[in-house]
């Protein structure tokens, strides 16, 4: 069956580190992979996209790679603040589909002062 | 733009009544989605229209859950009868034409079935 896994439901890390959160999915072929951060009481908010030939993807402070032969997404906040935490989704929208996302769980990242 | 909209923001509602949740959907956005959010289950995709018209509502749980897209600035997603399983987050979003494919969340419907 299909699946998305994204590592840890939370990770604590101190201001200034390079946060990195894990998205991995299985018996999925897709064309685009999207990052959103959702914040506690509000809708999910778009970050970045990258297509299954693109290796990587930066946005500011924010970088994001896909593997398409390990089936894997990493997303980096490079010198994180604490205003950095929030939950992070990452979406899969699959080759030849409707071009609906299928959301993974998420990751609570909680950036120390 | 006043982004997506959603209302109510809470409901509360005891088990058995109707529930009529509300979407406004950013001008201009052709697709428009209903989630539902729960810890257990995350975020789940419930139905999707474009153009107005139903294209995918193989999430729909059962039943008792109906959606409808009258015109192009509306839709609604109803639970009739609702039950204390329903209680979720239930989220509109919308999205352009384009390859993008990223989608405006609505800040939600928070439901609670007594």
């Amino acid at each position: 069956s299909q699946k998305i896994e994204q590592n840890s439901e939370a990770l604590n890390i101190q201001e200034g580190k390079t946060a990195t959160l894990t998205c991995n999915y299985t018996n999925y072929s897709p064309a685009y992979l999207q990052w959103y951060r959702q914040d506690p009481g509000r809708g999910p908010v778009f970050l970045l996209l990258i297509r299954e030939n693109e290796k990587e993807k930066r946005k500011e402070r924010l970088k994001v790679t896909f593997d398409t032969t390990l089936k894997q997404s990493l997303f980096h906040i490079t010198a994180s603040q604490p205003a950095d935490s929030a939950t992070y989704l990452c979406a899969l929208i699959s080759s030849g589909s409707a071009r609906q996302l299928t959301f993974g769980s998420g990751t609570q990242l909680t950036v120390l002062p | 733009d006043a982004g997506v909209i959603q209302s109510p923001r809470h409901e509360v509602t005891e088990m058995g009544q109707e529930v009529t949740l509300r979407c406004k959907p950013i001008s201009g956005h052709n697709s428009l989605f209903w989630y539902r959010q729960t810890m257990m289950r995350g975020l789940e995709l419930l139905i999707y229209f474009n153009n107005n018209v139903p294209i995918d509502d193989s999430g729909m749980p059962e039943d008792r859950f109906s959606a409808k897209m009258p015109n192009a600035s509306f839709s609604t997603l109803k639970i009739q009868p609702s039950e204390p399983r329903d209680s979720a987050v239930y989220f509109c979003a919308s999205r352009p034409t384009g390859a993008t494919n990223e989608q405006f969340f609505g800040p939600g419907t928070r439901l609670t079935v007594l």
